[in-house]
């Protein structure tokens, strides 16, 4: 079965660099969410879109902006990137009004230098 | 993480042996899931218990609900090396999901 794709797996970046990280959710799934994790941390909610209209925001950097498109598929743009950015960060996808499983990524491991 | 906190955070068990973790959380809930995740890849969902069931099963997997102690428990029975795993508690707030700290399982072959 087809799995939700995360490009790409690792990054490395400079400080006050720019990163933009992608997502291609399973196919039919109309939402796309957003997580942040930090070196032995829980995941964090940073933002999740629904039929290509951002549904909820939770602790996202102004700095972070995010957006789905019309394939459904998601992009997160990460600007004067900090040490602290350094995280893995993982899409997630699901399909409204089916379950409340979400179907997760592998994830990008972010490195900021 | 303020929600969803797992107890212990921790645990070191030998295989065959059950593995117990325990997860509080502050809010009301519409349901609780159970994810899984292997060092540093994606999370894996096991099991979601809704707010009105207190128990439920899947494979070797059992979950307790208590909603007016506001905790669960995710139990693993006859637990494998392959279990070794981060184990993570997570409410659903709208749709995202509000994670707790996570418990480490490691089973010792």
């Amino acid at each position: 079965a087809a799995g939700v794709i995360q490009s790409p797996r690792h990054l490395i970046k400079e400080k006050r660099e720019t990163a933009t990280l992608k997502c291609y959710p399973i196919p039919r799934h109309d939402t796309v969410y957003w997580y942040q994790q930090g070196p032995g941390q829980d995941p964090q909610f940073l933002i999740s879109f629904y039929e290509k209209m951002q549904s909820d925001k939770g602790s996202i950097p102004d700095r972070f902006s995010a957006q789905q498109f019309s394939d459904y598929h998601s992009e997160l743009n990460m600007s004067s990137l900090e040490l602290g950015d350094s995280a893995l960060y993982f899409c997630a996808s699901r399909r409204q009004g089916r379950s409340y499983e979400q179907y997760f990524g592998p994830g990008t491991r972010l490195t900021v230098t | 993480s303020q929600q969803g906190e797992e107890d212990p955070q921790a645990l070191s068990i030998q295989e065959g042996e059950n593995a117990t973790m325990n997860c509080s959380y502050k809010t009301s809930i519409n349901n609780l899931q159970w994810y899984r995740q292997n060092s540093g890849r994606g999370l894996v969902h096991l099991i979601l218990i809704r707010s009105n069931e207190r128990e439920k099963h899947s494979g070797r997997l059992r979950v307790t609900l208590d909603t007016s102690k506001k905790s669960s428990s995710l139990l693993i029975t006859a637990s494998r090396a392959a279990d070794t795993a981060s184990y993570f508690c997570a409410q659903t707030s709208g749709s995202r999901l509000t994670f707790g700290e996570g418990t480490q399982l490691t089973v010792n072959p």
